[in-house]
């Protein structure tokens, strides 16, 4: 079975940094490129980060970009998020999800497989 | 960045009837790299279009997508009850990526 697990969310105090993994099973993770989307409490979708097939090429919103930082280890099929300097507005479930389709451009794909989601929590 | 906007933002409806969902862009989208989501409370976003009209695995073909440039239609030619949740239109054809606010599909 397709699968993607997230771990690493928690309460985070403003400024903080936090670092989120998104385990993957039952595909050649090193053939997809992935990303993280995030969604706030009662809010839309927001895509995050994207990372390319071997982790060379990577882009972000302006709105994380300089503070998050995507990664992946193809030999551990696991993909990770950074998240330094954290803001109240960063609050959010945020997921991993798998390109559609093989080895795309980075960010240039639909994504058909998410994981459950973990929550990050900035607060006081 | 390209703006997605979704209209209506709530529809509603009954079981049987046809929904008709749109998502249209603020310019136009590269190579109809666009893709819509089922998102039900509590579950994460499921894949039921990409490529404006191609259906996903396993996604009943009630559910049908069409549309290019700047216009985009997801119909559901009829409801059945699991398919009361909120739809999101993407678009993956230019960085960054981007999502539509939402459209929810509510019981009558």
């Amino acid at each position: 079975e397709v699968q993607l697990l997230e771990s690493g969310g928690g309460l985070v105090q403003p400024g903080g940094s936090l670092r989120l993994s998104c385990a993957a099973s039952g595909f050649t993770f090193s053939s997809y490129a992935m990303s993280w989307v995030r969604q706030a409490p009662g809010k839309g979708l927001e895509w995050v980060s994207a990372v390319s097939v071997r982790g060379g090429t990577t882009d972000y919103a302006e709105s994380v970009k300089g503070r998050f930082t995507i990664s992946r280890d193809n030999s551990r099929s696991t993909l990770f998020l950074q998240m330094n300097s954290l803001r109240a507005v960063d609050t959010a479930v945020y997921y991993c999800a798998k390109d559609h389709r093989a080895y795309q451009p980075t960010g240039g794909d639909a994504f058909d497989i998410w994981g459950q989601g973990t929550m990050v929590t900035v607060s006081s | 960045e390209i703006v997605l906007t979704q209209s209506p933002g709530t529809l509603s409806l009954s079981p049987g009837e046809r929904a008709t969902l749109s998502c249209r862009a603020s310019e136009s989208v590269s190579s109809t790299s666009l893709s819509w989501y089922q998102q039900k409370p509590g579950q994460a976003p499921r894949l039921l279009i990409y490529g404006a009209s191609s259906r996903a695995t396993g996604i009943p073909d009630r559910f049908s997508g069409s549309g290019s440039g700047a216009d985009f239609t997801l119909t559901i030619s009829r409801l059945e009850p699991e398919d009361f949740a909120v739809y999101y239109c993407q678009q993956y054809g230019s960085s960054p990526l981007t999502f539509g606010q939402g459209t929810k599909v509510e019981f009558k």
